[in-house]
């Protein structure tokens, strides 16, 4: 079984700041996918950015970079000048490439403060 | 081109109800997945299909819900008759097997509160 453990529940951020948003995960699995998606508050659920447990670079998009360390199972979401339009609820998710299961954490709400 | 649409976007059933709900998934889209979201708990795997046919539905909570996808294209989710601990957003995504990175394209979300 997979888990995505987020530890912190909600954050308040300075805008114009970076900010980390913690995922740790639990596999059994040699090869696997990590996710990370935004919900803002009208409820959709936004991609954001994909590691694969193969890659050897660290992910990005934009403003996004995954700070990948598969030694601590660590997933870590690093948003650079942060701005008001990133207050949301964030996701960190595993996919099994077997069953292509997606396993989410309870997610992390952040808010960024003007 | 139209991403996953869902509906309807809220509903409020009595206990002992019947409800369905529908999703459009992304035109061409094989895959189709139903996630839910219990208030305050992590999003939780319900079912996929490849096509119409169901590939794993080993977290579909118990026999009140039912799933279909006639034809491979929309697909329902029939929770009959509901319970309180029903409530909560009902999320559906889809995919195509052929895209890198396996991305599951989310629609919107049915927020169902049974009371």
């Amino acid at each position: 079984a997979q888990k995505i453990t987020q530890t912190q529940p909600g954050m308040f951020v300075q805008e114009k700041e970076a900010v980390t948003l913690d995922c740790t995960y639990d596999t059994s699995d040699q090869s696997y996918g990590l996710f990370w998606y935004k919900q803002p508050s009208s409820g959709e659920m936004i991609f954001l950015i994909y590691q694969g447990s193969y890659d050897e670079q660290n992910a990005t998009e934009g403003r996004y970079s995954l700070n990948f360390q598969k030694a601590r199972k660590s997933a870590n979401l690093v948003i650079s000048a942060s701005q008001l339009g990133d207050s949301a609820m964030y996701f960190c998710a595993i996919l099994d490439f077997g069953n292509e299961k997606l396993t989410f954490g309870t997610g992390t709400r952040l808010t960024i403060i003007p | 081109e139209a991403g996953v649409t869902q509906f309807p976007s809220h509903s409020v059933i009595e206990k002992g109800q019947t409800v369905t709900l529908r999703c459009d998934p992304i035109s061409g889209h094989d895959n189709l997945y139903w996630y839910r979201r219990v208030m305050g708990k992590e999003i939780k795997f319900l079912l996929h299909f490849v096509k119409e046919s169901k590939q794993d539905e080993s977290g579909m909570p118990n026999n009140r819900f039912l799933a279909e996808r006639t034809g491979g294209t929309y697909s329902t989710l029939k929770v009959q008759p509901a319970e309180l601990e029903d409530s909560g957003v009902y999320f559906c995504a889809s995919s195509q097997d052929s895209d890198y990175p396996y991305e599951q394209y989310f629609g919107p979300g049915t927020r169902l509160t049974v009371t």
